[in-house]
């Protein structure tokens, strides 16, 4: 079965500072990577996904991500955080196979960002 | 607007209190699933459907129950509830069963169970 580690639990910056949130997954096949955010008392959105094609991914709201194969990573970055980024992130794989299509998630990673 | 509506949005019962959870979608999507969603644990899947009448279990299902007699509700049933049921629960959508569909989330329903 498929797993998720997202390394930071709880990140602090400060407006403008940069942004590098962790994503390591384990499986042996090919999977779909996404990055769902989660605004304080919202339900989960979707920022970005990649399926194939350029590892460089961009999404919602200056938000990008780089899928490296040998590493099996899914970083999230934004080059400027902004005080309405504050929520929780989550990245999540699925498989490419047919089956039951569940999102494997993440621990999540609470980002405040303080102004 | 295409949006997946979940009822009660919270939810304080007792153990042992048969509650349901609704969950409805005006995508015409074909696969629903339900996620519970714990401090430290991320989202875990409780049950999903891929259709109506075909229903299977998740990560985590021992305790709930659900069904898909139409294809637009999938409805949460927790029969006997116990504290360790008390969580954040999400009902997702989306149009088929390929990775490539995105899942499309609920708003939340917060229950506790005391």
């Amino acid at each position: 079965a498929q797993s998720v580690s997202q390394h930071n639990h709880h990140v602090i910056l400060s407006e403008a500072a940069s942004l590098e949130l962790g994503c390591n997954y384990s499986y042996g096949g090919t999977v779909n990577l996404f990055w769902y955010v989660q605004y304080p008392g919202q339900h989960l959105q979707l920022l970005l996904k990649y399926f194939s094609g350029d590892p460089l991914v961009k999404g919602i709201k200056g938000f990008e991500a780089e899928f490296i194969k040998s590493k099996f990573s899914f970083n999230l970055r934004k080059p400027s955080v902004q005080w309405s980024d504050t929520a929780e992130y989550f990245c999540a794989v699925t498989p490419m196979e047919r089956g039951r299509r569940a999102l494997t998630f993440g621990s999540g990673t609470r980002l405040q960002v303080q102004p | 607007e295409a949006q997946v509506t979940q009822n009660p949005r919270y939810l304080i019962t007792v153990t042992g209190k048969k509650l349901t959870v609704t969950c409805s979608q005006n995508m015409n999507h074909e696969y629903m699933s339900w996620y519970r969603q714990d401090p430290g644990l991320g989202l875990r899947q409780i049950y999903y459907s891929m259709n109506v009448e075909v229903t299977d279990k998740g990560d985590v299902p021992e305790g709930y129950k659900v069904s898909r007699k139409e294809k637009r509700n999938f409805p949460l049933i927790l029969e006997s509830p116990s504290p360790n049921q008390t969580s954040l629960y999400f009902c997702a959508s989306s149009s088929g069963m390929s990775s490539y569909n995105e899942q499309f989330f609920g708003p939340g329903t917060r229950l506790t169970v005391l």
